[in-house]
């Protein structure tokens, strides 16, 4: 079964407002876990690194202010696209860094993804 | 910045038949992760491959690590229906903890 929860697997909305999609861990604590980004027919783009109390780490080209990202707990990162504009549209899917244990260490588990459409 | 090249981007492949994707990397490899996707889901893990001359089998899935050569191939052997989808190859640039780089994906079709 899946081992990270990525909540909601579709959204649509207007112009100017904002999203916030949620990834959760769910059998084990992530530390560490990870934002992508994915445009029709193309691969991954790492977008930020979230860290489990301290700020993300954004890549380079990616605004911070308009993606925010909050770890606040071991199971939990959050991803809010503000005043969303349809170039913001795409496929957004987090993944959660595995410690030792049940859990292989440094294997990231993926969510399943969020399909943004902004109208 | 590391670079991940997957060739073939797209392979149509009989039931039955085997199957090989291959990913090479810009720069060294300290350690390669296969995923399988379908279009518009999220990633399965299929395996992690971390030092030179690894082979790891999992089911009919067979990966191995070249770390001289900065590769890696995916073998299937006996493909079915349920192999197709995209296989995609993620690196960590400088073997830290970091997020994947990925490569482009293969699409791979398995006709009956």
């Amino acid at each position: 079964g899946a081992v990270v929860s990525q909540h909601p697997s579709w959204v649509i909305c207007k112009s100017g407002t904002s999203v916030k999609i949620e990834c959760r861990s769910l059998d084990f604590q992530a530390t560490t876990m990870f934002w992508y980004r994915q445009f029709p027919k193309q691969s991954l783009m790492l977008m930020a690194t979230s860290n489990e109390g301290s700020k993300a780490t954004y890549e380079q080209g990616v605004e911070k202010d308009k993606f925010l990202i909050n770890h606040a707990s071991l199971t939990l990162s959050t991803l809010t696209v503000t005043s969303a504009h349809p170039e913001d549209s795409s496929f957004y899917i987090c993944s959660a860094r595995g410690t030792s244990g049940s859990r292989g260490k440094n294997i990231q588990y993926f969510g399943a993804g969020t399909r943004l459409s902004v109208l | 910045s590391q670079e991940l090249e997957q060739s073939p981007q797209s392979l149509i492949v009989q039931e039955g038949k085997n199957l090989t994707i291959n990913c090479t990397s810009s720069k060294t490899l300290y350690g390669l992760y296969w995923y399988k996707q379908k279009y518009g889901e999220g990633l399965i893990f299929l395996m992690m491959l971390q030092k030179g001359g690894e082979e790891k089998s999992h089911e009919k899935i067979t990966a191995k690590l070249d770390e001289k050569k900065q590769q890696s191939s995916l073998h299937i052997t006996a493909s079915q229906p349920s192999h197709a989808g995209i296989y995609l190859c993620g690196a960590v640039p400088g073997g830290g903890a970091d997020g994947l780089t990925f490569g482009k994906g293969t699409h791979l079709i398995i006709q009956p």
